[in-house]
């Protein structure tokens, strides 16, 4: 069962362009949601993250808007530049319980290859 | 230079032949987890470990190994690898208690079984 959903599957989008990147999750015990980078041959790396007491968190170009009621939130990339080029992630993690083994486990979702035009 | 180091980088091997992909964190971390990304399923955990001599099964376990034997180190080890496991793998660590827990990715291997 894939408890984050992520979509689009792949996004083109031309230089200075916003890109926008949506995700839905079902388990509303998820307490931190990440969106990681991924560029070609290169692992993941932390972008942005936000917790979900707060609607909205921007950092330079990039901004998580985050929506509890509904259970989604979604990676914005203004001005979109073509080595913004790489592959998103976004990601919830399930909080520690008192003596519990969980501890930071992330569920991530499918992923989306952003190609940005120049 | 803080990091997550893998080894070996690409590997192709035949179906059944025993396989250790290593991986290392110099940051002192006590969370580590192993990771599969396949074409449009994003990253599938297979194991994780809290500290030394603590693993537990991630999302996607079967076939595969761990352990935890020094605080840096967090072997993934394929018994007998199939073709379903041909995959691009992932070592991540992370602090507990301390941070905001993000996860430090290693640079992947790359791993076909024909």
């Amino acid at each position: 069962q894939q408890q984050v959903k992520q979509s689009p599957q792949s996004l083109i989008v031309q230089k200075g362009g916003i890109s926008i990147i949506n995700c839905a999750y079902e388990n509303t015990a998820f307490d931190y949601f990440p969106w990681y980078q991924q560029f070609p041959g290169k692992g993941p790396a932390l972008l942005i993250a936000i917790r979900p007491d707060v609607s909205e968190k921007k950092e330079g170009r990039f901004t998580i808007s985050f929506n509890k009621s509904a259970k989604q939130f979604s990676l914005h990339i203004m001005d979109s530049q073509p080595g913004d080029s790489a592959t998103y992630f976004c990601a919830a993690r399930i909080p520690r319980k008192a003596g519990g083994t969980s501890y930071g486990k992330l569920t991530f979702g499918q992923g989306t290859i952003l190609t940005v035009h120049p | 230079e803080a990091q997550v180091t893998q080894n070996p980088r690409y590997l192709i091997t035949v179906t059944g032949k025993k396989l250790t992909v290593t991986c290392s964190q110099n940051m002192n971390h006590e969370y580590m987890s192993w990771y599969r990304q396949d074409p449009g399923l994003g990253l599938r955990q297979i194991y994780y470990s809290m500290n030394v001599e603590v693993t537990d099964k991630g999302d996607v376990p079967e076939g595969y190994k761990v352990s935890r034997k020094e605080k840096r180190n967090f072997p993934l080890i394929l018994e007998s690898p199939s073709p379903n496991q041909t995959s691009l793998y992932f070592c991540a660590s992370s602090p507990i208690d301390r941070g905001t827990g993000e996860q430090y990715f290693g640079p992947g291997t790359r791993l076909t079984v024909t």
